[in-house]
């Protein structure tokens, strides 16, 4: 199996909802990303997990938590989001070292209404 | 920290014509470098990477980019265009951050085939 998982493929949230992202891989990575991708610009970097413990917080608002069940699964709980927070989240995998590639979901297509 | 800086936002070529898009690094270390394509709605393809060895890296869809040290450059090169290569491409630095190394993006460029 060597693809990343997203679910939903798109969702659509009030800004007082409580929603989760999903992100699954079995291709035995143990670093595991999320991404944040605006329309017409280049992904930015939220969250980073290395086995399971998080590693890098790029100052990402407490609105967006992140969690790591297990070396296979990302999750991406979001509450009370604004609108500006609508965007392509993306999820990636790789070994922590990097040397292989990482690999990216699909993403989820999220809309703040 | 380490980034790259892609020249040119946008791109069009004939098709059959050569494909050129150009990734400038910087690094204080050896860098691992790739390059991504995103079609509309779409996650990102990973193209090719290098990491280390050979320099004239060869990657999927005919694509491959070469690592010039003395120059910081990774182009992307195509001999000839088709037009399901119209989409948009990213280059990308992976650098060291405590335990995991993470991927930083080019601004982008985007691709667009003429027939």
């Amino acid at each position: 199996d060597t693809e990343v998982t997203q679910t939903p493929k798109h969702l659509v949230m009030g800004m007082t909802n409580k929603k989760s992202l999903k992100c699954e891989q079995h291709m035995g990575h143990r670093a595991m990303y999320w991404y944040k991708q605006k329309a017409k610009k280049p992904p930015e970097l939220m969250f980073v997990y290395s086995y399971e413990k998080l590693s890098i917080n790029e100052s990402v608002p407490s609105r967006f938590s992140p969690e790591c069940p297990n070396s296979s699964l990302l999750n991406l709980h979001l509450h009370a989001l604004q609108p500006e927070d609508s965007a392509l989240y993306l999820c990636a995998s790789s070994q922590p070292t990097g040397a292989y590639g990482y690999t990216f979901g699909s993403g989820t297509r999220l809309t703040v209404v | 920290a380490q980034s790259v800086t892609q020249l040119g936002s946008h791109v069009s070529v004939s098709e059959g014509a050569l494909v050129l898009l150009r990734c400038n690094y910087s690094s204080s270390v050896p860098p691992y470098l790739f390059w991504y394509v995103q079609y509309p709605n779409q996650g990102l393809q990973l193209l090719l990477k290098y990491t280390t060895g050979a320099t004239l890296v060869k990657g999927i869809n005919g694509f491959e980019a070469e690592f010039k040290k003395s120059e910081t450059s990774f182009h992307l090169t195509k001999p000839s265009a088709h037009m399901s290569d119209a989409a948009e491409y990213f280059c990308a630095v992976s650098s060291s951050s405590g335990s995991a190394r993470q991927l930083t993006f080019g601004s982008g460029t985007q691709l667009t085939v003429l027939p």
